[in-house]
């Protein structure tokens, strides 16, 4: 079974902060990597996808992905309380698949 | 944008009865739709596969019997959940894939409750 991982937190910052979410994958051979963020009670919306080694910077957002040591995260600057949430890594399996796998999201609270 | 509509939004029935719920993609054609089921405060877990034209492929542990899938055109899939039990309860997600980088775009998701 492929797994993806995350701390599953919460992760508390303060506003204005930069919040950074982690997240490492056991498929070696996975190409697509994924951010979503769910709110609470809520289905999950994209943020940012990656699939290149190194940065993608979207906004306030900025994905790093190094294949190498099977690592994403997912940089916010400047977090805002709005951006409280569970964010949800996902990898696609191996083999040019589209079918994701996710991990259990790591709650982040951003405290005025 | 890439817009995907479910309903019901929520769905309250008793035990023994089938819900069905629909997922469509509004603007874009959808080759493939996922489902997916979330309990409270777990991560979310894929159901299924949906291919459009073709039978849908279920993951592990997934009883095919019980929960099943209709993806007839490219816009829509049905999800029917058969002999519903309070153990059913959860949030049931569609998501569509758009291809090029194979992201999702997921449905807002159905609350269905078994009584």
């Amino acid at each position: 079974q492929k797994e993806v991982e995350q701390n599953s937190g919460p992760l508390s910052v303060p506003e204005g902060a930069i919040a950074s979410l982690n997240c490492t994958y056991s498929d070696r051979g996975s190409q697509s990597f994924f951010w979503y963020r769910q709110y609470s009670g809520k289905s999950p919306e994209l943020i940012m996808f990656i699939y290149s080694n190194g940065d993608k910077e979207d906004g306030r957002f900025t994905a790093q992905l190094n294949k190498a040591s099977q690592y994403v995260s997912l940089l916010i600057r400047d977090s805002q309380p709005s951006d409280s949430a569970t964010y949800l890594c996902a990898v696609n399996r191996s083999g040019g698949s589209y079918i994701p796998t996710f991990g259990r999201g790591t709650s982040l609270i951003v405290h005025p | 944008g890439a817009v995907v509509s479910q309903h019901p939004s929520w769905v309250i029935c008793k035990s023994g009865t089938s819900v069905k719920i629909e997922c469509r993609s509004l603007d874009f054609q959808a080759t493939t739709m996922f489902w997916y089921r979330q309990f409270p405060k777990q991560s979310l877990m894929l159901m299924a596969t949906s291919n459009e034209g073709s039978k849908a492929t279920y993951e592990q542990g997934v009883e095919k019997d019980k929960f099943l899938i209709n993806h007839a055109s490219l816009t829509l899939s049905t999800l029917t959940v058969t002999s519903a039990h309070p153990e059913d309860s959860s949030f049931y997600i569609c998501s569509a894939n758009r291809g090029l980088n194979y992201e999702q775009y997921f449905g807002p998701g159905t609350r269905l409750t078994v009584t």
